[in-house]
């Protein structure tokens, strides 16, 4: 398994203003990615957070909005840009572990909750 | 791509009963299926997985069965305890680009 630490755990904001989130991890990781999980809702994927490159989106969410940077295999942060209302959510970071097996076991932080007033 | 039902979206059982979470894929290319726990204020803890190459998989009180054919897979969990009281999801993998899907969630509550 990794330890997978966020800042902040929660956080209000002002409606436009932007926030980001930090993701720190115990040990080396190939893969990271960012989801939502909207109030009530189940998981969302928002993007993989690729080392040395751009991140990768799913289909609904931009750059523009979710800015990501990922510097190194232990970190990463997310952006959630120009916020409204309907961003109010939790932003999970989460890994999946290497091993012979794919996929490989895919672990979560504790959540950024956000809300935006 | 994948779809992921989760059925019930909440149960209540009576402490020391079983529960029993239900879920179906669509993609016959899954070969992952993990199951999620996620309490309150917390992140989704992973507490089992299964892969497509074998039919069930256990651990204490938890159990996974898997069901290739007919493209569902099973969370059982015996003798409850009210700590058990949580959201569950199912999620599953494998096909298309390897990304989890995720189901709905199930709110279980242990009435003690």
């Amino acid at each position: 398994s990794a330890v997978i630490s966020q800042k902040p755990s929660r956080d209000i904001c002002q409606r436009g203003t932007s926030l980001t989130i930090q993701c720190q991890v115990d040990s080396q990781v190939t893969m990271m990615f960012w989801y939502r999980q909207q109030p009530g809702q189940s998981l969302t994927l928002i993007a993989t957070a690729n080392q040395g490159s751009e991140a990768t989106y799913e289909s609904g969410f931009v750059i523009d909005k979710f800015p990501i940077s990922r510097p190194n295999l232990t970190f990463s942060t997310l952006t959630v840009s120009n916020m409204s209302p309907e961003d109010s959510s939790i932003y999970l970071c989460s890994v999946e572990t290497g091993g012979a097996a794919s996929p490989g076991e895919l672990f979560f932080g504790e959540g950024s909750r956000l809300t935006v007033l | 791509g994948e779809n992921v039902e989760q059925h019930p979206s909440t149960l209540s059982v009576q402490e020391g009963d079983s529960a029993v979470i239900k879920c179906t894929y669509s993609d016959s290319a899954s070969n992952y299926f993990p199951w999620y726990k996620q309490e309150l204020g917390k992140g989704p803890q992973l507490i089992i997985d299964i892969r497509s190459n074998v039919g069930e998989k256990k651990d204490q009180r938890i159990a996974v069965t898997l069901n290739k054919t007919a493209k569902h897979f099973s969370l059982h969990i015996t003798e409850t305890q009210p700590e058990d009281s949580a959201v569950y999801f199912c999620a599953s993998a494998g096909g298309y680009g390897n990304k989890l899907v995720f189901g709905a969630g199930t709110i279980l509550r242990v009435k003690s």
